[in-house]
């Protein structure tokens, strides 16, 4: 049983280039979210999908783009990478209210 | 912006010793969780408690939550080395949707 799956787990990316991260989570969950982790921050959400079809926004969704691709997967993509998006990016599922949230091993992500 | 805030930020500690971390919150919540993160990896949940709850235990944790004084506290007993690492809570408000307010993140350290 894997959990919720990232990939890639490091990405190395240039100022101005693209790049979508992966997410899949196999324990049939409705909601899925997508953090971003920055030292002495905790975790912001950026985006999240409460239901397969739909998409919300988190407190710092600027800069970015989610697609709900069906009940298990969920993307987050960086149409124009800036240094300022250089973090961890963590990607969760959960199934129902006031149940936890299942996180990923997170994605290293920087931008140079 | 952050919802809990966890006191102290950092607790170094003897193994065999108990850990207190405290999390104050500004909103009303749905339910308070909280969670475990070690270095490089993702976030673990640890125990989940509702609004109408005062008290949890799960092993080695006990968890109090006081609404009147938007409060929780983790209590981790008979520390061991293996408990080294950050610990954050987290909120998730009224309204069903389960996005979850992080705060900054306590570091424990269990000295052996």
């Amino acid at each position: 049983n894997a959990g919720v799956t990232q990939t890639p787990k490091f990405q190395v990316l240039k100022t101005g280039q693209s790049m979508t991260l992966q997410c899949a989570q196999d324990m049939n969950h409705n909601s899925m979210y997508w953090y971003r982790q920055d030292p002495g921050m905790g975790l912001r959400l950026i985006y999240y999908s409460a239901s397969e079809g739909t998409t919300d926004k988190g407190e710092v969704p600027n800069g970015y783009n989610v697609s709900r691709l069906n009940k298990r997967e969920f993307s987050l993509r960086l149409e124009s990478a800036a240094p300022s998006q250089t973090s961890v990016y963590f990607c969760a599922s959960t199934g129902r209210s006031n149940q936890p949230q299942h996180f990923g091993d997170g994605t290293r992500l920087s931008i140079l | 912006s952050q919802q809990g805030e966890e006191d102290p930020q950092a607790l170094s500690i003897q193994e065999g010793e108990n850990a207190t971390m405290n999390c104050s919150y500004k909103t009303s919540i749905n339910n308070l969780q909280w969670y475990r993160q070690n270095s490089g990896r993702g976030l673990v949940h640890l125990i989940l408690i509702r609004s109408n709850e005062r008290e949890k235990h799960s092993g080695r944790l006990r968890v109090t939550l006081d609404t009147s004084k938007k409060s929780s506290s983790l209590l981790i007993t008979a520390s061991r080395a293996a408990d080294t690492a950050s610990y954050f809570c987290a909120t998730a408000g009224q309204g069903g949707s389960e996005k979850l307010v992080f705060g900054k993140g306590m570091k424990l350290t269990v000295n052996p």
